[in-house]
């Protein structure tokens, strides 16, 4: 089944404490992102990657880290939480990028205390 | 980018059929319609994508008439699953950026 999965789905965390969302795909995607969500906000995109070691900055990139070393896997690392970044993110994979069909996982609903 | 503007929200009752329409005045020539649908708190789902004409799938229409201006999405005897937020995103294939996710329609079904 094509499926994006993320881990974990829920986190609740304190200021100032790594963490590393995990995310990966099994269509062979080469197009990746992340977005986190808030009321109010709708879907915003923190970094996207168009192919392995390539990632650049989307809208909301401060706070945030990215890598891309596998085809499936783009985890996302915030390297010292702040209660601003508590939201609900999602991943993403595309064949490419712009109006080709996104699959989204289910997302991390991530709180920061 | 495209811009594209929807209703805010609306009320259908079970078994009717939901037309939302969005609107795309500066849609570019070679600017593709998709339309997402999102439940609380799960990811955006792909339901239906066109270029002009009519696009059908086994979960709705999507009407585009010819000056692409405005695009219908149909959703065909809506129950009570059907409510959710739907996004209408214009725009190229093959970009660096993905699709701009605006504040989309949030559709109440009632029954």
């Amino acid at each position: 089944e094509a499926q994006v999965t993320q881990n974990p789905r829920y986190l609740i965390t304190v200021t100032g404490k790594k963490l590393t969302v995990t995310c990966s795909q099994n269509m062979n995607h080469e197009y990746m992102s992340w977005y986190r969500q808030d009321p109010g906000l709708g879907l915003r995109q923190i970094y996207y990657s168009m192919n392995v070691e390539v990632t650049d900055k989307g809208d909301v990139p401060e706070g945030y880290k990215v890598s891309r070393k596998e085809k499936r896997n783009f985890p996302l690392i915030l390297e010292s939480p702040s209660p601003n970044q508590t939201s609900l993110y999602f991943c993403a994979s595309s064949y490419s990028g712009g109006a080709y069909e996104q699959y989204f996982g289910p997302g991390t609903r991530l709180t920061v205390t | 980018l495209a811009k594209t503007t929807q209703p805010i929200s609306m009320d259908s009752y079970e078994g009717q059929e939901v037309n939302i329409t969005c609107s795309h005045n500066n849609i570019a020539t070679n600017d593709y319609i998709t339309w997402y649908q999102q439940f609380p708190s799960q990811g955006p789902r792909f339901i239906i994508q066109g270029y002009k004409t009519k696009v059908t799938n086994e979960v709705a229409s999507l009407f585009i008439p010819a000056d692409r201006k405005s695009s219908t999405l149909s959703l065909p005897r809506v129950s009570l699953s059907d409510t959710a937020v739907y996004y209408c995103l214009v725009g190229l294939k093959g970009t660096a950026r993905q699709l701009t996710f605006g504040s989309g329609t949030q559709l109440t079904v009632l029954p």
